[in-house]
């Protein structure tokens, strides 16, 4: 069992490139969603998904792209990279969107770095 | 405005000791509160959670206190081990069962467990 696969697990972007993180997971979760983690910050909220063809705003939405064509892929993407989305990402699911008794499983991360 | 404070953001304990780690809060709507676990280069793994109904939850060696009054919760490791050593987030959220995009993370205490 798989569980959330992110790829890649490491990227150099220049500023203004684009690039797509890709996010999978095998669990048939409804739920998917992308954080970020910054030093000195929580996890912050990106983009979320309740279902295959169904995306909403997080809290730092901005400059971030989703699409979710897919109950298992939920991809993230970055339309024109900035310094300032340099940082870790995860990407989440769950079975569903509530919280309680319903365990978030986390993808091992991405490393960005945009110069 | 960090809604949840770890104010400390690194710990040091010797193992077969007891870890305190600490978690403030400042919005007093917040019901539902839940641990996480990070080892580096992995994502985070859920440890433990409490309703604001209870004031206290036990897992095996891990423990959480609720104390309402002065919004603060605090995760009890006994006896603490060097498998422990991870980073450990505190999340809260608004209205038992409320949607995980409304998941609040705090900035992460890293504890270091000394054999």
């Amino acid at each position: 069992n798989a569980g959330v696969t992110q790829t890649p697990k490491f990227q150099v972007l220049k500023t203004g490139q684009s690039m797509t993180l890709q996010c999978a997971q095998d669990m048939n979760h409804e739920y998917m969603s992308w954080y970020r983690q910054d030093p000195g910050m929580g996890l912050r909220l990106i983009h979320y998904s309740v279902g295959a063809g169904i995306t909403d705003q997080g809290e730092v939405p901005n400059g971030y792209n989703v699409s979710r064509s897919t109950t298992e892929d939920f991809p993230l993407r970055l339309l024109s990279a900035a310094p300032s989305q340099t940082s870790v990402y995860f990407c989440a699911s769950s079975l569903s969107a509530g919280v309680a008794g319903n365990t978030i499983y986390f993808g091992e991360g991405s490393w960005l770095t945009v110069v | 405005d960090q809604q949840v404070k770890q104010n400390s953001p690194s710990l040091s304990v010797q193992e077969g000791r007891i870890s305190i780690l600490n978690c403030d809060y400042t919005n007093s709507m917040f019901d539902y509160f839940l641990w996480y676990k990070k080892y580096p280069a992995e994502g985070p793994t859920f440890l433990i959670s409490i309703s604001s109904i209870k004031d206290k939850n036990e897992d095996g060696r891990f423990t959480v206190f609720l104390n309402k009054s002065a919004k603060h919760l605090s995760l009890h490791i006994v006896p603490s081990q060097p498998g422990d050593s991870a980073v450990y987030f505190c999340a809260a959220i608004m209205n038992y069962g409320g949607a995980t995009n409304k998941l609040i993370f705090g900035t992460g205490t890293l504890l270091a467990v000394q054999p």
